[in-house]
């Protein structure tokens, strides 16, 4: 159980694009998903909190306008990155939690998206 | 100051080894807490949580010391398979903070 699944799984794009990544719990109810970015050889940066119904909360220094999350339901999330330039190249991993279970604090990762912009 | 503070190795040890991790957080708060390991290129997958009583999964062993504000990891008996990065994360019930991670390379 606890399966979370991200599409696409890789993406590049061209500068200027927008590119849109969704995030599932496949087995799962999340009220709360977490985006999260990875530069290589760096940890995990929360760029954000989802909450199903509700804005997003984001970290200090991320553009809320740049990137665009929707979670409208309670298996999805989605992140959008507007006009995407090549810094904004990375691994996007998102993870939710559960409702309910033997530890309501675990965070359960998707695979990652890895974008690149060219 | 970082939340969640790690060695970034590598600790390159040989099969077999016993080898120990540990994190430092700064938040008194916090609540749960977790190792993650992360293959190259990959999502990090959760390895086990950690107890303040301590607990243990075959040949790891996680502890917590709230006093000193630490969790560790132990691997006993190193496989090749173990080689990766290992994270440690820390919650206080609204976000996660991830150390850098600990790179571990386990050679024959």
């Amino acid at each position: 159980g606890a399966v979370v699944s991200q599409h696409p799984s890789w993406v590049i794009c061209k500068s200027g694009t927008s590119v849109k990544i969704e995030c599932r719990s496949l087995d799962f109810q999340a009220t709360t998903m977490f985006w999260y970015r990875q530069f290589p050889k760096q940890s995990l940066m929360l760029m954000a909190t989802s909450n199903e119904g509700s804005k997003a909360t984001y970290e200090q220094g991320v553009e809320k306008d740049k990137f665009l999350i929707n979670h409208a339901s309670l298996t999805l999330s989605t992140l959008t990155v507007t006009s995407a330039h090549p810094e904004d190249s990375s691994f996007y991993i998102c993870s939710a939690r559960q409702l309910a279970g033997e530890n309501p604090y675990e965070q359960y990762f998707g695979p990652g998206t890895r974008l690149t912009v060219t | 100051r970082k939340e969640v503070e790690q060695d970034p190795g590598p600790f390159n040890v040989p099969e077999g080894a016993t080898v120990a991790f540990n994190c430092t957080y700064s938040n008194s708060a916090s609540q749960s807490f977790f190792w993650y390991r992360q293959d190259c290129r990959k999502e990090p997958k959760l390895l086990m949580s950690v107890y303040s009583s301590g607990n243990e999964d075959g040949r790891f062993t996680a502890q917590l010391n709230r006093a000193s504000q630490y969790i560790s990891l132990l691997i006993r008996d190193s496989k090749l398979s173990d080689s990766a990065t290992y994270l440690c994360a820390v919650t206080d019930f609204n976000k996660f903070y991830f150390g850098s991670g600990t790179k571990l390379n386990v050679k024959p």
